[in-house]
């Protein structure tokens, strides 16, 4: 059975950074991509980015590029999210989502429980 | 950037049909994915490339996509339906992103 798990969530004063991981398992990591994707607090979803299956594309919403950094260890079937200069609207539950695809594009078969992150002073 | 329109709200009595729209410009050419979300709960994929079930998603569900309108049609609803619905896309106009609408909250009266 596919799982993801996401951990890193917390609280941060705004301008401070995180990092966001996503472990996974029951499937063959390195040949799909993840992408991350956001709800802040009684709001819709929000893609924020993905990463191919490889590590070598890397894709984000504008609301955080130059901010957020997405990378992959696929030695450790983990997919990490940096984030940095956060805002307040940086605030949502962040979920990794597994891409039925090697490269972003396909559908989101599987998805992490989600992790809460807080951006406040 | 490719925006999706969504309804906010559909009401509908037990037993009867829900059609949840998504719209967007030339959307037809796009391939639409579905996914329902329960309070507390991630999101769960209901269709996939306009028209596919995943396993276990009942028979009741099916999609439809054409024009500027995709719509994901519930036959004969019943209280375990109530939950808030997605639709996605992927845009490559201006790079490649995902994109999702703001969601159809299903009321099951």
């Amino acid at each position: 059975e596919m799982e993801l798990l996401e951990s890193g969530g917390g609280s941060v004063q705004p301008g401070g950074s995180l990092r966001l991981s996503c472990s996974a398992s029951g499937f063959t990591f390195r040949n799909y991509a993840i992408s991350w994707v956001r709800q802040a607090p009684g709001k819709g979803l929000e893609w924020v980015s993905g990463v191919s299956g490889r590590g070598d594309h890397t894709y984000y919403a504008d609301s955080v590029k130059g901010r957020f950094t997405v990378s992959r260890d696929n030695s450790k079937n983990t997919v990490y999210l940096e984030m940095s200069s956060l805002r307040g609207d940086d605030t949502a539950v962040y979920y990794c989502a597994k891409d039925t695809s090697a490269d972003s594009g396909a559908y989101f078969d599987s998805w992490g429980q989600g992790a809460l992150v807080t951006v406040s002073s | 950037s490719y925006v999706l329109t969504q309804p906010p709200s559909v009401s509908v009595a037990p037993g009867k049909t829900a059609r949840l729209s998504c719209g967007g410009d030339n959307i037809g050419l796009k391939s639409v994915h579905w996914y329902q979300q329960k309070p507390g709960q991630a999101p769960v994929l209901v269709m996939y490339y306009d028209r596919d079930r995943p396993s276990g998603i009942p028979e009741r569900f099916s999609g439809s996509n054409s024009e500027n309108t995709a719509t994901l049609t519930i036959n004969r609803v019943e209280a375990g339906d109530e939950a808030d619905y997605f639709c996605q896309v992927w845009d490559s106009s201006s790079g490649y992103r995902g994109v999702f609408g703001g969601g159809t909250k299903l009321t099951v009266l």
